[in-house]
């Protein structure tokens, strides 16, 4: 596609539930971020794949959070048992090479109630 | 800890002037950086990018410079137009390394016509 697509754009969720965020990154990108924003902040860094392997998970807050990447191309971040502070917009960036400008999809503004 | 830092919430300028927004880091191991332009309700987009081998970078209306000494990085906006109002983040990452780039809180621009 011509750009980074998450979907849902917004996702209402209930103390407890479970969600899953999806990320759909640039054609040819071998490189997929997800980060997290909290309001008045800047995107705080959580996991970070290449192709289909997650080389680093460093900024995941809890185990409550995955994400996968499975063929290296869609990607799906997963909040187990929500909690009101999980509530953010997350953001997906995907990137042409390691270290290269991130383009980010439009996030997906999580509302944990 | 915030390893970036951008110390003015918000910033006003007239239109046709400069806009000057500010940018400190405390890792001295960040070599690449990065200025992203965001506007409400959509992700962040990539605006100009200087390596720590150069001083300067110009693109167009904007120039970013780096001041390695003092762990300080400036966006200069000439002339500002209204069009340029926005959020704007800037980020800072190691190259080789570059799986994880550092955010800013973000400095709010307001060209007023």
């Amino acid at each position: 596609g011509a750009g980074v697509s998450q979907s849902p754009r917004y996702k209402v969720a209930k103390r407890g539930q479970d969600v899953a965020l999806r990320c759909d990154p640039i054609s040819g990108h071998v490189s997929l971020f997800w980060y997290q924003q909290a309001l008045g902040q800047g995107p705080e860094f959580l996991t970070y794949f290449q192709n289909e392997a997650q080389l680093d998970k460093s900024g995941l807050p809890s185990d409550r959070f995955f994400a996968e990447r499975p063929e290296g191309s869609v990607s799906t971040l997963k909040i187990q048992r929500t909690q009101q502070e999980d509530s953010a917009v997350y953001l997906c960036a995907s990137s042409l090479a390691t270290g290269r400008e991130l383009f980010f999809g439009s996030g997906t503004q999580l509302s944990v109630l | 800890d915030q390893q970036v830092k951008q110390n003015s919430p918000s910033l006003s300028v007239q239109e046709g002037r400069i806009s000057i927004l500010n940018c400190d880091y405390t890792n001295s191991m960040f070599d690449y950086f990065l200025w992203y332009k965001k506007y409400p309700a959509e992700g962040p987009t990539f605006l100009i990018s200087i390596s720590s081998i150069k001083d300067k970078n110009e693109d167009g209306r904007f120039t970013v410079f780096l001041n390695k000494s003092a762990k300080h990085l400036s966006l200069h906006i000439v002339p500002s137009q209204p069009g340029d109002s926005a959020v704007y983040f800037c980020a800072a990452s190691v190259w080789n390394t570059g799986n994880q780039f550092y955010f800013g809180t973000g400095t709010s621009l307001t060209v007023i016509p």
